[in-house]
């Protein structure tokens, strides 16, 4: 079992803001990165340090993170964001890294 | 633009080897951490291994320690993957992922984090009799 949990599920109307979150003991001491995946299609880096984007990920994702919980918030989702969004980050023994089980959003 | 690609997958016995491979282009392949991830058809991901720059820091997974083995070549801009003692749980698709640092785990200059910046699109590995 991960030591980040993940909902399995998640919905929102489109144009609507939704909040996804990681939780984990972990996330105590090491920070979540977050990852967009596509049917067929690698993973997709679009948090890291909390609340960093990379070049091209646009500005309706942003990251937070408060004690154990790690939140992905998407604001105004579109129809292109429909995906599984997995979280990342260090295991407690610090030597391991390990993904939450995912959460597929449904973009209404 | 960074490529990762991923070769060598296929069907194996239970039991039986394989060895992956990544080829690395668009970026210093030396100055990066280099990881394996792998991805049961349906399921979700889990980080297999992860080998620094210079290959002195190396970590596997539980269910794979002992039995798998990554390496890198640095003068052919390549990341490997020995797998020994292959099991049906091994049944995956295997994808080679670039480390933001150097290192296995953390940056340098913010310890607490770590991410995947890059990733190959996989190749799949199926272990069935």
């Amino acid at each position: 079992s991960s030591e980040l949990t993940q909902d399995p599920a998640v919905s929102v109307a489109l144009g609507q803001t939704v909040r996804i979150t990681c939780q984990g003991d972990n996330l105590r001491n090491y920070y979540a990165s977050w990852y967009q995946q596509k049917p067929g299609q690698a993973p997709l880096l679009v948090i890291y340090n909390k609340n960093n984007r990379p070049s091209g990920i646009p500005d309706r994702f942003s990251g937070s993170s408060s004690g154990n919980t790690a939140s992905l918030t998407i604001t105004g989702a579109q129809a292109e964001d429909e995906a599984d969004y997995y979280c990342k980050s260090r295991d407690s023994s610090g030597n391991h890294l390990v993904f939450g089980g995912g959460t597929k959003l449904t973009v209404l | 633009e960074v490529q990762l690609v991923e070769s060598g997958g296929g069907l194996v016995q239970p039991g039986r080897s394989l060895r992956l491979s990544c080829a690395a282009s668009g970026f210093t392949f030396h100055d990066y951490g280099m990881h394996w991830v792998r991805q049961a058809p349906g399921k979700g991901l889990e980080w297999v291994s992860g080998i620094s720059w210079n290959s002195g820091s190396i970590f596997y997974a539980d269910s794979v320690k002992g039995r798998f083995t990554i390496s890198r070549d640095n003068a052919k801009n390549s990341l490997y993957l020995q797998m020994d003692s292959l099991r049906a749980e091994d049944t995956a698709f295997y994808s080679c992922a670039k480390g933001a640092g150097p290192a296995v785990f953390y940056l340098a200059d913010l310890p607490r984090s770590y991410y995947f910046d890059s990733w190959g699109q996989g190749t799949l590995v199926t272990v069935s009799s």
